[in-house]
């Protein structure tokens, strides 16, 4: 069965430095999304990603982040500099089309800022 | 008017037993009505989902009921096993974006 994959697992990083989550949506998936989760909270939406641009962004995603798709696969969430607060488990999550509203999430990175 | 509330935050129930867990949201916007069961580490798998122009929607052991004039819906788990035991997200979205409850972490007892 096709599923979303997400690298690394498990991301450590220091306060003020570059991370990059990487994500392989399945792939006829149309839709992208990134949400987060911060340790025992709700998951919450930061960006969606449709025809190669952000069709809807959160107010947690400010201008520390970006998205991208680099090729016909990868789908990419950078946080430019990395606040304590950002320590979380970011899910990458795909859909089919629009009609379709199912998304299928990724197994999730967990990142933690020092 | 965005928020999904969920109760209760955490449940306990016997093996065999029926878990109840519900949902209530505000955004009339909302047309679609997942849940989702997460395991500790894992990302959120689609459980069942229901659309507002359906009352009750079962998959085997679990049943959505939908009310959409109290604007609740509620996730009925039945003969409840301890492999049951995860995290319940109820969810709700309107153009595609997924407004999630906080969660009700069941737990059942064998």
């Amino acid at each position: 069965e096709p599923e979303v994959t997400q690298t690394p697992s498990h991301q450590v990083t220091q306060m003020g430095q570059e991370v990059i989550l990487r994500c392989v949506p399945i792939s006829n998936h149309l839709y992208f999304y990134w949400y987060r989760q911060i340790l025992g909270q709700k998951v919450e939406f930061l960006v969606s990603f449709y025809n190669n641009e952000i069709s809807e962004k959160s107010e947690i995603f400010d201008d520390q982040f970006s998205v991208e798709r680099p090729d016909g696969s990868n789908f990419t969430l950078k946080i430019r500099s990395t606040k304590l607060e950002d320590s979380a488990m970011y899910f990458c999550a795909s859909r089919e089309r629009g009609g379709v509203e199912t998304q299928y999430f990724g197994p999730g990175t967990r990142l933690l800022v020092l | 008017q965005q928020q999904v509330k969920q109760s209760p935050q955490s449940l306990i129930v016997q093996k065999g037993g029926i878990s109840i867990i519900n949902c209530a949201y505000e955004n009339t916007a909302f047309d679609y009505f997942p849940w989702y069961q997460q395991f500790p580490g894992k990302g959120p798998a689609l459980l069942i989902a229901i659309r507002p122009d359906v009352s009750e929607k079962k998959e085997g052991r679990f049943t959505i009921s939908f009310n959409k004039s109290a604007k609740q819906f509620s996730l009925h788990i039945m003969d409840s096993q301890p492999g049951d035991s995860a995290t319940y997200f109820c969810a709700a979205t309107s153009y595609g974006k997924l407004t999630f409850g906080q969660g009700t972490i069941l737990t059942v007892h064998p």
